[in-house]
């Protein structure tokens, strides 16, 4: 079957660095996306991966391993804004979305 | 770039009556559009895949006579709640592509359905 895992919570500090990793096992594999998604709204894109590698946009950064089937999003000098639940999600081969169950990261002052 | 509006933001209705949600993509032509379901603190459920001028594909368990879902243009698809029951009441999200099923996926702010 197909399978997306990612850490249920996790708690990080104001200023600091957190990340958060995703695993994941589908049948094909056309794109991993990292979503953000605030308490009582929808998902918003952060970032899109293919190719292996890190693709940084600002304070964000996405990393992916096909061979090892991982990836991990990369939080720098944390907010308060930065509390909510990120998803991750994998294109399978049929170009459809298979979600994880999202982490929910807590900021602490 | 890449707005997506739903309405309405939230509804309550009573247990038998139909309610409609509306998705528009604001500033580009969605070719593809998805209808997701989420109960509190889990994650998103796809119902269906609906591509403009044809009939949507929904997902296994989604019932099509129940989630009545019309694309019937590149920038506008409707989710119709027919009969709708307590166990219905959920938060109902659109999101939007431009390039089909394998493009990112913009999300609208969804709705919340409170099924009375």
């Amino acid at each position: 079957g197909q399978n997306i895992d990612q850490p249920t919570e996790m708690t990080a500090t104001e200023g600091a660095i957190v990340q958060i990793n995703c695993t994941y096992q589908t049948s094909g594999f056309n794109g991993l996306f990292w979503y953000q998604q605030h308490a009582g709204e929808a998902p918003t894109f952060l970032s899109y991966n293919v190719l292996d590698g890190l693709e940084e946009k600002g304070r964000f950064s996405s990393f992916l391993s096909r061979s090892k089937g991982y990836s991990y999003l990369l939080l720098k000098e944390l907010q308060m804004k930065d509390s909510a639940s990120y998803l991750c999600a994998v294109m399978d081969s049929n170009y459809q979305l298979i979600w994880g169950a999202g982490t929910k990261l807590i900021i602490k002052p | 770039g890449a707005v997506v509006s739903q309405h309405p933001s939230r509804v309550i209705c009573k247990s038998g009556t139909s309610v409609k949600i509306e998705c528009r993509s604001l500033d580009f032509q969605a070719t593809t559009m998805f209808w997701y379901r989420q109960f509190p603190k889990q994650s998103l459920m796809l119902m269906a895949t609906s591509n403009e001028g044809s009939k949507a594909t929904y997902e296994q368990g989604v019932e099509k006579d129940k989630f009545l879902i019309n694309h019937a243009s590149l920038t506008l698809s409707t989710l119709t709640v027919t009969s709708a029951h307590p166990e219905d009441s959920s938060f109902y999200i659109c999101s939007a592509s431009s390039g089909g099923a394998m493009e990112t996926q913009y999300f609208g702010p969804g709705t919340r359905l409170l099924v009375l």
